[in-house]
């Protein structure tokens, strides 16, 4: 296994166009977290999942956004009508369900509206 | 939900220990503390955690005061890949497990 995968890496997009990004997390973690980061600033919990449900999300995530992760495993968030606002890097990462557990975070996909 | 505070930055030498501390004095009794660090242009990586007894890994130690409201977490040797932020995170328990909620974290700085 080679980690939680990413893609893209990078992204740029015109305002107002849609954006998707997938997480592939590492296969036998069973929970995955969507962040945003944004310069200078820690991450930002955005979404997470257990399985194929959506559990929590964040007042950060709004109807602008949209995450889905149909049968478990990878994952997509998807920006509708991006703005300046929504570029910051991405962050995936995914974890067994456990009280205590570690993450294990990909290396992010930047996005920079334009 | 309870917070950490840490050094928005800390310097170090090669070669020589480093401490770099984290308040946590609103910690539940269930919280656990959590350690990160984040190379640039990278995620996250997890390096340690612990909730009342001292841990040990291969990549650091941490140590949690009696009463838990301060830890810190100890680099035997800095090297210069080690320069990154750190961040100190209290785990929140919720009904699926744990949560984990970032602050601004500690920029280590070492110097050859």
């Amino acid at each position: 296994d080679t980690g939680v995968s990413q893609d893209p890496r990078h992204k740029i997009t015109k305002r107002g166009q849609n954006v998707t990004f997938r997480c592939d997390p590492i296969s036998e973690h069973n929970r995955l977290y969507w962040y945003r980061q944004t310069l200078g600033q820690g991450p930002e919990f955005l979404t997470y999942f257990q399985n194929e449900a959506q559990l929590e999300k964040s007042r950060l995530l709004s109807d602008r956004f949209s995450a889905e992760r149909p049968k478990g495993s990878f994952s997509t968030l998807e920006i509708q009508r991006t703005e300046q606002g929504d570029s910051a890097m991405y962050l995936c990462a995914s974890s067994l369900f456990d009280r205590a557990g570690g993450y294990t975070f990909g290396s992010g996909t930047r996005l920079t509206v334009v | 939900d309870a917070k950490t505070t840490q050094p928005n930055s800390m310097e170090s030498n090669e070669e020589e220990p480093v401490h770099l501390p984290c308040n946590h004095s609103t910690i539940s009794g269930t919280d656990y503390i959590h350690w990160y660090r984040q190379l640039p242009s990278q995620g996250p990586e997890y390096v340690i955690h612990g909730l009342t007894s001292n841990v040990n890994n291969r990549m650091a130690s941490l140590a949690i005061a009696e009463d838990r409201k301060s830890s810190t977490l100890i680099l035997h040797r800095a090297t210069l890949r080690d320069a990154a932020v750190y961040y100190c995170i209290l785990s929140v328990i919720n009904n699926a497990g744990n949560m984990l909620t970032f602050g601004g974290g500690t920029r280590l700085m070492v110097k050859p």
